[in-house]
């Protein structure tokens, strides 16, 4: 089993709807969880970050972190063809993070104008 | 501007040769990470350096080599020892958990 499972997609929805990503993971210790998102051909660029269990909204982006049952969510309301990238999620032990982050595979998100 | 600059964006090399791939921060940052990212694959950790002169290997370390002569600087030689270059490579650098990542450079071994 993979320490960190996400759905590569793609994942293709109407300009205006809700968009729900999701990454399971297995192993407790983790305490960090972040979301990059990446353009095709880019570096990937940090979008939420997360402590321990619990939600976090900035602007149309909403985070959520279930440590009972090892599973992180990112929500985009009212998403736009702007936003079509791969969307990776990646977690940590530790607060300093020196020792590197385990991503998962990256959703493929399309918004269709 | 800060940043992190990889180059060369696009690189080819024949099947054998070592390439090296730069890196460089002007973040004042500690720590330095390189990753590998193929398709269906996710990040891959190669190597990660938290302070000058002292580095360490990650997930995928065989075939690769990097060193931290400078605070700004993290190069990494892909030997021919590595099975499967052909990838996209990222460099990033960290102070805190959020790493910042450069635009990658595109190896490709014919």
């Amino acid at each position: 089993q993979k320490e960190v499972e996400q759905d590569p997609g793609p994942l293709s929805v109407p300009e205006g709807a809700i968009v729900s990503l999701n990454c399971t993971y297995s192993n407790s210790a983790f305490q960090y969880f972040m979301w990059y998102r990446q353009y095709s051909r880019k570096g990937p660029e940090l979008l939420m970050y997360t402590y321990s269990s619990g939600n976090k909204e900035d602007g149309r982006f909403t985070a959520q972190v279930d440590k009972s049952s090892k599973y992180i969510s990112l929500f985009i309301r009212d998403s736009q063809p702007s936003d079509s990238a791969t969307y990776l999620c990646a977690m940590s032990y530790s607060g300093g993070g020196a020792d590197g982050l385990t991503f998962g595979k990256g959703t493929h998100l399309i918004i269709q104008p | 501007d800060g940043g992190i600059t990889q180059s060369p964006k696009y690189l080819f090399r024949k099947e054998g040769q070592n390439v090296t791939l730069s890196c460089e921060q002007n973040l004042n940052h500690d720590a330095m990470y390189w990753y590998r990212q193929d398709p269906g694959q996710g990040l891959r950790l190669i190597y990660y350096s938290q302070i000058v002169n002292d580095f360490q290997k990650g997930d995928i370390a065989e075939g690769y080599s990097v060193s931290r002569e400078k605070k700004e600087s993290f190069p990494l030689t892909v030997t021919s020892a590595q099975k499967n270059p052909t990838a996209f490579y990222l460099c990033a650098s960290s102070n805190t958990d959020e790493l910042f990542f450069g635009e990658g450079s595109r190896l490709t071994v014919l």
